[in-house]
């Protein structure tokens, strides 16, 4: 147990579906972060929050919005997805002290877009 | 901006012998180092990381890296490979340049994937 926590799993969505991923840490960490892992590639950071705020967007598309609403939770909201967005979607969370500290990560959510 | 580069995307070694799983960085000033393992339908775990001081960085499960500032690499490193070392490894960094705001997330490479033979 790395003390962060996704839910679900797995989650197979159709393309007009709107779902949710959840991440809940228990380390205490002030940041927090979504990757997307697909095959054969770099993870892509997503986002970031430091002290609940958004500090950073990769170029997302606007059909992934984050959401921090305290410092232990990160959800992921999902709506109108392509099937090219089916990925391990994966959390983590760090102590920010300048830059030195590692990211814990959680078990990841596979998400099928069918 | 920074990026990762490992140039192997498997790496196949008998039990027993010695692996070396490479890396390559760039950043524009000077890096912090990390190296995670993951396992099937898991998510990442923290190996070792090389933030400062001895360019020799030990770390969980008999792992090892060595920073090497001239040729920008960091390659991971184990004495005696074992079956159950087969996983994927990633190789991370973040630019110290960042530190002043403490909100770089780490960058990370394609991954290599470890297969250990019995």
């Amino acid at each position: 147990e790395t003390g962060v926590t996704q839910t679900p799993r797995h989650l197979v969505m159709g393309m007009t579906n709107k779902k949710s991923l959840k991440c809940e840490q228990h380390l205490g960490h002030n940041a927090m972060y979504w990757y997307k892992q697909s095959a054969k590639k770099p993870l892509e950071l997503m986002f970031v929050y430091s002290l609940e705020e958004r500090v950073e967007n990769n170029s997302v598309p606007s059909r992934f919005s984050p959401e921090c609403p305290n410092s232990s939770h990160l959800f992921l909201h999902l709506h109108t997805l392509q099937p090219e967005d089916s990925a391990l979607y994966l959390c983590a969370s760090s102590q920010e002290i300048r830059g030195r500290t590692e990211a814990f990560f959680g078990q990841g959510t596979r998400l099928t877009v069918v | 901006a920074q990026s990762v580069a490992q140039p192997e995307d498997q790496v196949n070694v008998a039990e027993g012998n010695p692996l070396t799983v490479k890396c390559t960085y760039s950043v524009s000033g000077n890096p912090y180092l990390f190296w995670y393992v993951q396992y099937p339908n898991r998510g990442l775990q923290f190996l070792l990381k090389y933030i400062t001081g001895d360019n020799l960085v030990k770390g969980s499960y008999g792992f090892e890296a060595e920073f090497n500032k001239s040729q920008t690499s960091f390659h991971l490193k184990k004495p005696s490979a074992l079956v159950s070392d087969s996983a994927l490894y990633f190789c991370a960094v973040r630019d110290r340049n960042g530190e002043d705001t403490g909100r770089r997330a780490l960058t990370f490479g394609s991954g290599t994937r470890l297969q250990v033979q019995p």
